[in-house]
């Protein structure tokens, strides 16, 4: 069974600043990977599918790259609402969506 | 607009039964995959369950496996989780979920409900 990996746990960011994000896999995923946002209370939101492409009304500033095993997600010049819980997910492996444990990306 | 509205969720004592139910509208139901995805309190997230456009593939997650069984209405738009034998563990905030681009739960999510949440313990 595929295990996803997030570094690190917590990210402290000054706002403006640029925050990146870490996923590894298990196994390959060839770009079968998501990156979703959750802000307390809220259920999670898609920013990112296919590793790399931005999900619709998703700001430029967030990226996804990456491919096979390693995967990163980059926010460029932190707002304020961007600090949230963030969540990968494969969909390439069996169980077919095995998410990392998140990230919380809190205000330094 | 795109909605799912899950319901059904409530306490029940360990060996328990529940029925969670998920109304879709707003999109062409019969077109997308559904998944079923909880989250403990406090926890992260974990894919619980899935089902084809048509409802001929299922896929159950090894840690409910025996116990939950998903199934959809295309008829009435409406994705449903039976839950038996519940135990503490399973103890979460249910999501119903669309999967992004079509027939297949291989997929990324890109709708969510609000939850509805479950809480066994006697």
């Amino acid at each position: 069974e595929i295990v996803m990996t997030q570094s690190p746990a917590t990210l402290s960011v000054s706002p403006g600043e640029r925050a990146t994000l870490s996923c590894r896999a298990s196994q390959s995923l060839d770009n079968n990977l998501a990156w979703y946002q959750q802000k307390p209370g809220q259920a999670p939101r898609l920013l990112i599918y296919g590793a790399s492409t931005r999900a619709t009304g998703i700001p430029a500033r967030f990226s996804g790259s990456g491919s096979g095993t390693e995967f990163t997600l980059t926010i460029s010049s932190l707002q304020s609402e961007d600090f949230a819980i963030y969540y990968c997910q494969q969909y390439n492996n069996w169980p077919p969506g095995t998410f990392g444990q998140g990230t919380k990306l809190e205000i330094k | 607009e795109e909605q799912l509205v899950e319901s059904g969720g409530g306490l029940v004592q360990p060996g328990g039964s529940l029925r969670l139910s998920c109304a879709a509208s707003g999109f062409t139901f019969t077109n997308y995959a559904m998944i079923w995805v909880r989250q403990g309190p406090g926890k992260g997230l974990e894919w619980v369950s899935g089902i084809s456009y048509r409802g001929d593939n299922t896929y159950i997650a090894d840690s409910v496996k025996g116990r939950f069984t998903i199934s959809r209405d295309n008829s009435r738009n409406t994705l449903d989780l039976q839950m038996n034998s519940l135990r503490a563990e399973d103890t979460a905030l249910y999501y119903c979920a669309k999967a992004r681009g079509g027939g297949s739960v291989w997929d990324a999510v890109d709708l969510w409900g609000h939850g509805t949440m479950v809480t066994v313990s006697s």
